[in-house]
């Protein structure tokens, strides 16, 4: 087990282009949520899945913002039409269920830089 | 609604010396508490979590938590820091569980820096 990674590290687009990040939980993880970390700012819920559906969707989440996990194994978090508002730390976590509340495993996160 | 205050924004400690940072929680309900560490260029890790049972709790590298209700607050401390332990600090709190859904909230952040 090598916990929650995330692809790619770091990600400079341009104003108006479409990027999509993956994310692949811990292996036996059912529940997948994605962050954005802005600077000076702890860690805001954009999302949550329990294994393939998509349970909960913060209002941060613009319609420019669709995140998918097929088959409840990785995760892609697409954003269309960047703006500079998105550049931001998105971060992915994963935990097990059937713990009740427990800790959430961190990737490192995609930084995304919108020139 | 569920939130939480990092009063101090900075904490400069130098090495060997004790530290505490401090959170304060706002909830309507019972709450469970974590704080984590993100060192640079890397995402969250736990250090400790407060569930139920003792107010105090003890985590990974030496670091300890107080939940004291009445103050609705649960701060770190750890008696003698190291410069490993420069990183920023978040302090975090969950509602539970519901709908299989754990929302967590974060602070904004301490971040601690260590002098030799």
């Amino acid at each position: 087990d090598t916990g929650v990674s995330q692809d790619p590290r770091h990600k400079i687009t341009k104003r108006g282009q479409n990027v999509t990040f993956r994310c692949d939980p811990i292996s036996e993880h059912n529940r997948l949520y994605w962050y954005r970390q802005t600077l000076g700012q702890g860690p805001e819920f954009l999302t949550y899945f329990q294994n393939e559906a998509q349970l909960e969707k913060s209002r941060l989440l613009s319609d420019r913002f669709s995140a998918e996990r097929p088959k409840g194994s990785f995760s892609t978090l697409e954003i269309q039409r960047t703006e500079q508002g998105d550049s931001a730390m998105y971060l992915c976590a994963s935990s097990p269920i059937g713990t009740g509340v427990g800790e959430q495993y961190f990737g490192p996160g995609t930084r995304l830089t919108v020139t | 609604a569920q939130s939480v205050t990092q009063l101090d924004s900075q904490v400069p400690v130098f090495e060997e010396a004790p530290v505490e940072l401090r959170c304060n929680y706002s909830s309507s309900v019972s709450v469970y508490l974590f704080w984590y560490v993100q060192y640079p260029n890397q995402g969250l890790q736990l250090l400790l979590k407060y569930l139920s049972g003792s107010t105090l709790v003890k985590g990974i590298n030496g670091f300890e938590a107080e939940f004291n209700k009445s103050q609705t607050s649960f701060h770190l401390r750890k008696p003698s820091v190291h410069i490993s332990d420069t990183a920023e600090y978040f302090c975090a709190v969950s509602e539970g569980v519901s709908g299989g859904y754990q929302k967590v909230t974060f602070g904004t952040g301490t971040k601690l820096q260590v002098i030799p």
